[in-house]
């Protein structure tokens, strides 16, 4: 089973800053690494896939990195609308799908 | 639109039954693979099913293997779990979600999900 780590807990970050969120991997996945976001009382979108491509319709603003067992979701300028739970999920080890315990993103 | 709605959530009692079920629509359903995810109040996502296109291919988490069942009716667009021998362990919010195209997948998109409770 591939454990999937992301740091920190909970990041606090001003609106218009970057925030940068970590996403690590027991052992390799390639770039077989996906980001979700999570609002309350919703279901989880997909953001970026591949590492570093993003989803339809997502801003620019998002972007992803990494390869092997480091990744990074960067947000370049924090709107009011990004401030939600994260996720990582590899699927690299499929069909054992795992996700990452998540980042709360919040207001400083 | 691609959509993707659940239903069949509710409070069970242990040991107790239930399935679930996953609408599709504004796609070609018997193209994808599907997944089932679950939530448990508070905590992270946990994949729990996957099944292919032609139900040729299915899988399961270990933590719910020979209790919980998927499958699918292309006609009807479709997909389903069944979940026998409930814990309170179970109790989470459960998502239907479609693979992207090939082996190894991401989901997107994700229904609004349905909750399932487990509870004497």
């Amino acid at each position: 089973e591939i454990v999937m780590t992301q740091s920190p807990a909970t990041l606090s970050v001003s609106p218009g800053e970057r925030a940068t969120l970590s996403c690590r991997a027991s052992q390799s996945v390639s770039s077989n690494l996906a980001w979700y976001q999570q609002k309350p009382g919703q279901a989880p979108r997909l953001l970026i896939y591949g590492a570093s491509t993003r989803a339809t319709g997502i801003p620019a603003r998002f972007s992803g990195s990494g390869s092997g067992t480091e990744f990074t979701l960067t947000i370049s300028s924090l709107q009011s609308e990004d401030f939600a739970v994260y996720y990582c999920q590899q699927y690299n080890n499929w069909p054992l799908y795992s996700f990452g315990q998540g980042t709360k993103l919040e207001i400083k | 639109e691609v959509q993707l709605v659940e239903s069949g959530g509710g409070l069970v009692k242990p040991g107790g039954s239930l399935r679930l079920s996953c609408a599709a629509s504004g796609f070609t359903f018997s193209s994808y693979s599907m997944n089932w995810v679950r939530q448990a109040p508070g905590k992270g996502l946990e994949w729990v099913s996957s099944i292919s296109s032609s139900s040729s291919y299915i899988y399961y988490a270990d933590s719910v293997k020979g209790r919980f069942t998927i499958s699918r009716d292309n006609a009807k667009n479709s997909l389903y779990l069944q979940m026998n021998s409930l814990r309170a362990e179970d109790t989470a919010v459960y998502y239907c979600a479609r693979a992207s195209s090939g082996w190894k997948n991401w989901f997107d998109p994700w229904g609004q999900g349905t909750l399932v409770t487990v509870s004497s």
